[in-house]
């Protein structure tokens, strides 16, 4: 089956830069997502991996290690607007492609 | 702003009710996906329509009814519905369903009650 484990909560300071990390467990490997989602409203698609090594997007960068099943998100200058809840989601092959989601970090940051 | 809406936006019914949610995208996409967000609990994948084919059921109670009239519109019917079903759900699409590897755009999401 599959798996994902991630923090409950975290907080931070503005200013500073936070790791979220997600480890999970999965058939198939076929990506790895983060998706960040203010409260009472939608998730939005951050980025995707499916190769190693770090993907950087502005403030916003995303790690993948297949071989260990683990993957985080790294903010850098965090802001106020980026408290959120920074949802891992995994998409594998378990009789089928499927994209399952962690319960999400809820990420708190503080003046 | 997705590309990605939802009606209503808040939804209270009872448990004898029938009622039923709607959602559109207007991005091209071929897949459509109805989730269930519960407080503190994962994003629960419902239901996947691929080109308007149901592809995937992730045992659901028979309550819950989807329909998928077209590639842009997916609907959730509901009847007879317990309290333990009040949660947010939401409605998502990409590209195709083909390798799981499109990012999926999301609606704002219905606020069910149920009393």
């Amino acid at each position: 089956g599959q798996n994902i484990d991630q923090p409950t909560e975290m907080t931070a300071t503005e200013g500073a830069i936070v790791q979220i990390n997600c480890t999970y467990q999965t058939s198939g490997f076929n990506g790895l997502f983060w998706y960040q989602q203010h409260a009472g409203e939608a998730p939005t698609f951050l980025s995707y991996n499916v190769l190693d090594g770090l993907e950087e997007k502005g403030r916003f960068s995303s790690f993948l290690s297949r071989s260990k099943g683990y993957s985080y998100l790294l903010l850098k200058e965090l802001q106020m607007k980026d408290s959120a809840s920074y949802l891992c989601a995994v998409s594998g092959n378990t009789g089928g492609f499927k994209t399952i989601f962690g319960a999400g970090t809820r990420l708190f940051v503080k003046a | 702003e997705t590309g990605v809406t939802q009606t209503p936006r808040h939804l209270v019914m009872g448990m004898t009710n029938k009622k039923s949610l709607k959602c559109e995208q207007h991005l091209g996409h071929n897949a459509m996906y109805w989730y269930k967000q519960s407080a503190k609990k994962p994003l629960e994948l419902m239901f996947v329509y691929n080109f308007k084919e149901q592809t995937e059921n992730n045992s659901v109670p028979s309550r819950f009814s989807p329909e998928c009239p077209n590639s842009s519109h997916l609907f959730l019917h509901l009847h007879t519905l317990q309290p333990e079903d009040s949660a947010l759900y939401l409605c998502a699409s990409s590209q195709d369903r083909a390798a799981s590897s499109y990012e999926q755009y999301f609606g704002p999401g219905t606020r069910l009650t149920v009393t």
